[in-house]
């Protein structure tokens, strides 16, 4: 069965520092990548997605991530982060036979400390 | 990206009632599907909407209790049947325009029970 893990519940991180989001995931094969992210009281929105190719995807605000697949991960990556940034963050995965449906991580709470 | 409104946005509902989400989409999206998240909770799938027939459900749900409709392509209803407390979650809606497209969402509803 296919399942994410996100081992990090909470980070804080200084406004202006690097960030970086662990997501490991556990499937017979490369599946479909994604990270969300929730903001208080409002539904999930698409940062990044990883169908193939490059291996280093860009998204929306700023945010990276890079698919290695020797370590089933899919890790997410923000040069400099912002207050606005605080928020949770999923990791996601669908199959890669078409996308049908979205198994989450627990999600990794991002807190920004000024 | 298409827009997904979700009604209600929040309800408080005795236990033992029933509640009604609603979840249009603002053009037509080949997959709908519903996702639970409890407090604190990742998201869960709980089913994928089939326009004209009936709902595909995941391990752990069933339709007498989450019977869902999806009359059209562009719109669907969860129902939160017999509520007790443990239902008190935030149920959202995501629709897919189809294979190898991501998933987007609407701003879900933060149902309480009492």
């Amino acid at each position: 069965a296919q399942s994410v893990t996100q081992p990090d519940i909470h980070i804080t991180v200084s406004e202006g520092a690097s960030l970086e989001l662990r997501c490991n995931y556990s499937y017979g094969a490369t599946p479909y990548l994604f990270w969300y992210v929730q903001s208080p009281g409002q539904g999930l929105q698409l940062l990044l997605k990883y169908f193939s190719g490059d291996t280093l995807v860009q998204g929306i605000k700023g945010f990276e991530a890079e698919f290695k697949r020797s370590q089933s991960s899919f890790n997410l990556r923000k040069p400099s982060v912002h207050w606005s940034d605080a928020a949770e963050y999923f990791c996601a995965v669908a199959p890669n036979t078409g996308f049908q449906k979205l198994v989450f991580g627990t999600g990794t709470r991002l807190l920004v400390s000024p | 990206s298409a827009v997904i409104s979700q009604k209600p946005s929040r309800d408080i509902c005795q236990r033992g009632t029933s509640l009604t989400i609603q979840c249009q989409v603002d053009s037509q999206v080949t997959m709908m599907f519903w996702y639970r998240q409890q407090p604190g909770q990742s998201l869960t799938l709980i089913a994928t909407a089939n326009q004209g027939s009936e709902a595909t459900y995941e391990s752990g749900f069933v339709i007498d209790k989450f019977p869902i409709s999806r009359p059209n392509l562009t719109f669907s209803t969860l129902t939160v049947s017999n509520m007790s407390p443990e239902d008190s979650s935030i149920y959202l809606c995501s629709g897919s325009r189809g294979l190898d497209t991501e998933a987007f969402f609407g701003q879900g509803t933060r149902l309480t029970v009492v």
